[in-house]
C-alpha cells in the first residue's frame, strides 16, 4: 500500500500561469515533507521542503502548502516557466534516519 | 551540485550475472542510500547506510546487498541478476541533522537481458 500518493501522472500548464501539484498521504507519523524536480537522464534535484510545524513555506516561486489534518500537501509554482517541465515527485520522512518515501510523480508540461 | 558520482551510467548484462554499482560522495556525509526508480512506483528505497560497515534493509531488498568500507563509497551489488531488476538505480546521500534533504547522484541504467 503506498504510503505517498500522487494522483495526477501529468497535468498541462500554459506559461506564465500556475501550476499547482498535488500529494496525499496516509502515515501520520511523517513530518517532514520535501518536492523533487527531476529531469530526463538526471538524478531528482531538491526543490523545497516543509516541516509539520509549518502549513506553508515558500521560496522564489515555488510554494509548498501542507493541511496536516487532510494529510495533504501541494506544490505551487507562479509563474510556471517552460523549463519547469520536468518530473515532480513529493517525499515524506518521519524518522531520524533520514529515509524518504516517495508518490510515484507528476509530469508537468509548460507550454509556451 | 553535490559530489555525488555513479558508475557506471549505463549496463547491460544477462540473467545470473552478479551485477556491482559503485556511489561515490566528496561530501563526506554520513548516509548513504540505494533507490530503484520504476513507471508508477517514484523511487524505493533497496538499502541504506548510515556509517561505515553499518547498513539496513530498506523497502525493496530482495535480491540485494550493499557494503560500505570507507566513507566515500556505497556499493550496491545483484549476486545474481534477474530482469526484474532491470531499472535505473540512484545513489544519494544526506548529512547527520535530521529532516535534512537528501542529494541524488545522476544514476545508473540497467538492463538484464
Amino acid at each position: 500500500d503506498q504510503q505517498v500518493k500522487q494522483n495526477s501522472p501529468s497535468l498541462s500548464v500554459q506559461e506564465g500561469r500556475i501550476s499547482i501539484l498535488n500529494c496525499d498521504y496516509t502515515n501520520s507519523m511523517f513530518d517532514y515533507f520535501l518536492w523533487y524536480k527531476k529531469y530526463p537522464a538526471e538524478g531528482p534535484t531538491f526543490l523545497i521542503s516543509i516541516s509539520s510545524i509549518k502549513d506553508k513555506n515558500e521560496d522564489g516561486r515555488f510554494t509548498v502548502f501542507l493541511n496536516k489534518s487532510a494529510k495533504h500537501l501541494s506544490l505551487h509554482i507562479v509563474p510556471s516557466q517552460p523549463g519547469d517541465s520536468a518530473v515532480y515527485f513529493c517525499a515524506a520522512s518521519g524518522n531520524a534516519g533520514n529515509m524518504l518515501t516517495f508518490g510515484g510523480g507528476t509530469r508537468l508540461m509548460v507550454k509556451p | 551540485d553535490a559530489g555525488i558520482t555513479q558508475s557506471p551510467r549505463h549496463k547491460v548484462t544477462e540473467t545470473g550475472t552478479p551485477v556491482t554499482l559503485r556511489c561515490h560522495q566528496t561530501e563526506n556525509h554520513r548516509y548513504m542510500y540505494w533507490y530503484r526508480q520504476d513507471p508508477g512506483h517514484g523511487l524505493r528505497l533497496i538499502h541504506y547506510s548510515y556509517g561505515v560497515k553499518d547498513t539496513d534493509k530498506g523497502e525493496v531488498s530482495d535480491g540485494y546487498s550493499v557494503s560500505r568500507s570507507k566513507t566515500e563509497d556505497f556499493l550496491l551489488t545483484l549476486e545474481s541478476a534477474t530482469s526484474s531488476q532491470t531499472s535505473v538505480y540512484f545513489c544519494a546521500i544526506s548529512g547527520r541533522q535530521v529532516n535534512q534533504p537528501q542529494h541524488f547522484g545522476d544514476g545508473t541504467r540497467l538492463s538484464i537481458l
